[in-house]
């Protein structure tokens, strides 16, 4: 099975920084990635999917890129909003799976 | 309006038996694959299974670490898909998300449950 990683694990960042989220597959997996932002305690919400296509809705500081083994997310300006934990996750075929997280806060 | 409600969570003894229910409105849903994502608390998401639509043959995929022991199931006549949990652990002990995508393509999450908690303890 492929394995997702991501990395860092948790970072914080000030209000307006440039954030940089990074997730690996273990294989290619084309362009079948999604992200998805979890804030504590509230169901997760899909952020980008095709790797960088955004949801409808979505602000538009958030964007995606990558192909094949290697993604990224980014959050271009920081808000208090934005608070929360992000995953990736691989939807090309079964296993669907999670990356493991990055928490992010505010400094 | 899309939704889909999950029901059926609560305490069970490890090694019982629980079935979870999730009920769908606002879409076509017989059309639809529908996936069990789970969450311990403070941990992360895990996908549990799937199962696909009539014209994709029903077909079933599930997490090594369920395999065996969970089965999805849907009755597309009540609009509602199924997740039948036997032999539990303490450590199925989690947030159940029920979750609708599309087909035949590979398709993201984009419509969740609210989630139902599943408690295994003595």
């Amino acid at each position: 099975d492929i394995q997702m990683t991501q990395s860092p694990s948790s970072l914080s960042a000030s209000v307006g920084d440039r954030v940089t989220i990074t997730c690996r597959a273990s294989q290619g997996i084309s362009n079948y990635l999604a992200w998805y932002q979890q804030k504590p305690g509230k169901v997760p919400k899909l952020l980008i999917y095709a790797a960088s296509t955004l949801q409808s809705g979505v602000p538009s500081r958030f964007s995606g890129s990558g192909s094949g083994t290697d993604f990224t997310l980014t959050i271009s300006s920081l808000q208090p909003e934005d608070v929360a934990t992000y995953y990736c996750q691989k939807y090309n075929s079964a296993p669907f799976t999670f990356g493991p997280g990055t928490k992010v806060d505010i400094k | 309006e899309v939704q889909l409600v999950e029901s059926g969570g609560g305490l069970v003894q490890p090694g019982g038996s629980l079935k979870l229910s999730c009920a769908a409105s606002g879409f076509t849903f017989s059309g639809s694959a529908m996936h069990w994502v789970r969450q311990a608390s403070g941990k992360g998401l895990e996908w549990v299974g799937r199962i696909r639509s009539k014209a994709n043959s029903y077909a079933t995929a599930y997490a090594a670490s369920v395999k065996g022991r969970f089965t999805i199931s849907r009755d597309d006549s009540k609009n509602t898909a199924y997740l039948q949990m036997n032999s539990l652990k303490t450590e199925d002990t989690a947030v159940y998300y029920c979750i609708k995508t599309g087909e035949p393509l590979p398709d993201a999450f984009d419509i969740w449950g609210q989630g139902t908690m599943v408690t295994v303890s003595s």
